[in-house]
Parts: C-alpha cells; sequence; structure tokens
C-alpha cells in the first residue's frame, strides 16, 4: 500500500483480555518497528523487525507483550492479560532498510477500562 | 542521562513569525543522525528534516531549518514565517548508527500553537 495502515485504529478493552494491533507496513520494506506513546510523551521504543525475526526486543515492557512478523511483511503486537497502565497510543513505523527513513502509521489508540 | 531532551512544553507564536523549537542530545556514539518529527491532533507522526553528524551544513527543508551545533550537542528547529497549519506537537529524535541499533529514540516533544 501506499502509507503505513494500522488497524484498528481504536480499540477498548477490559482489564485482563487479551488483544492484537497490526501493522501493515509499505510493501518492500524490510525493517519495521513498533512503539509506544503514553499521553503527553514521546514515543518509546518496543521492537524492531529485519524481515521475519525481531532483531531487538529490548523496548518490550515484560513478558505480556509479544510480537510476531510471520512473513516479513504484516507484524501483529500481541498484548495478554492487559492492565490499565498499557493505555496508550501504539505506533508502527516501516522503513526500506535498517538505515532508511521511518514513514509512520496513524497509530492504535488502545484504552484499557 | 535522557538522550534527548525538549525543554519547551509548549511554544505560542503569531502566524508569519518564525519560531525555534529547543532540542539537545547525549551520544558518545560519533555516527548519528537528528530528525524532527510533527504530530498534529490526528496522532501521525511526520518527518520533516533529517541531519547527520558528519553533515557539514545546517539542513534545510523549505519553511524548516535546523541549527545544528555539535559541539554543544543541540539540534534546534526553525520554523520560518509560521503558519496556522503548524500547530501541533513537535518531537525531535536521535539514531545512533554505530551501536547497530536503527532505533530512534524521542524526546518528549513541544506542543507549538500558531495564533492568527
Amino acid at each position: 500500500g501506499a502509507g503505513v495502515s494500522q488497524t484498528p485504529s481504536n480499540k477498548v478493552t477490559e482489564k485482563g483480555k487479551y488483544v492484537e494491533l497490526r501493522c501493515d507496513p509499505i510493501s518492500g520494506h524490510t525493517a519495521l518497528y513498533w512503539y509506544r506513546q503514553s499521553l503527553g510523551q514521546g514515543p518509546e521504543f518496543l521492537i524492531y523487525f529485519q524481515g521475519t525475526g525481531a532483531a531487538d526486543d529490548s523496548g518490550l515492557p515484560n513478558d505480556r507483550f509479544f510480537a510476531v512478523r510471520p512473513e516479513g511483511s504484516v507484524s501483529t503486537l500481541k498484548i495478554q492479560r492487559t492492565e490499565r497502565g498499557d493505555s496508550a497510543v501504539y505506533l508502527c513505523a516501516s522503513s526500506q532498510d535498517r538505515d532508511g527513513g521511518y514513514t509512520f502509521g496513524s497509530g492504535t489508540r488502545l484504552t484499557v477500562v | 542521562a535522557q538522550k534527548i531532551t525538549q525543554t519547551q512544553p509548549g511554544m505560542f507564536v503569531q502566524e508569519k513569525e518564525a519560531v525555534t523549537l529547543d532540542c539537545t542530545y547525549d551520544t558518545s556514539d560519533p555516527s548519528y543522525g537528528l530528525f524532527w518529527y510533527k504530530q498534529p491532533s490526528s496522532g501521525e507522526m511526520i518527518f520533516l528534516i533529517y541531519q547527520g553528524s558528519y553533515d557539514q551544513q545546517n539542513a534545510t527543508e523549505g519553511r524548516y531549518s535546523l541549527n545544528f551545533q555539535k559541539a554543544r550537542k543541540s539540534a534546534n528547529l526553525v520554523i520560518s514565517a509560521s503558519q496556522l497549519g503548524d500547530s501541533a506537537m513537535y518531537f525531535c529524535a536521535m539514531r545512533e548508527y554505530a551501536s547497530g541499533y536503527s532505533t530512534l529514540t524521542f524526546g518528549k516533544g513541544t506542543m507549538l500553537l500558531v495564533s492568527p
């Protein structure tokens, strides 16, 4: 597609539930990044994929968070046993290669009630 | 220590005036890049301008210019002739290349409000 697509744009879930957030990068972009942006803060790095593999997952806050990119294109960020503190905007970005410029999606606003 | 510091939570400017948004950074990596992004209320991050650590000249992109002072580790964004549509959050970010990571580290942002 022309840009990075993230779905859903908004997600409200109850505490303790499981959620999946999807990112569809620009076609041909090998690098994909997930960031989390809490209210009033800048985006914080979560995980970076180069192709199908997670090259750097040092930003994942705990083992409730997991992400996959099985075919090197679409990625899914999965959050188990959601907590109210997980409420944030989750941003996805892709780039042509490791050092290329980022293109961001519009984000998924997750609200845990 | 924070890698990117933006000390201005909010800035006000009148339409057609110039405004400078401050950014200082901290790195020991000799090869790095500095970025500015705009985030309107719609939420997407829009790339504005890039400065590489080895670039000899300050970057410019239309009404945006980057005042890069390497010795002071500052990379201020200058917006000339502000427009109402410039009202948004602005984030400074850094990428450190020698570490092998390609991730961006962001500051906390500055909210810019442009008044008529």
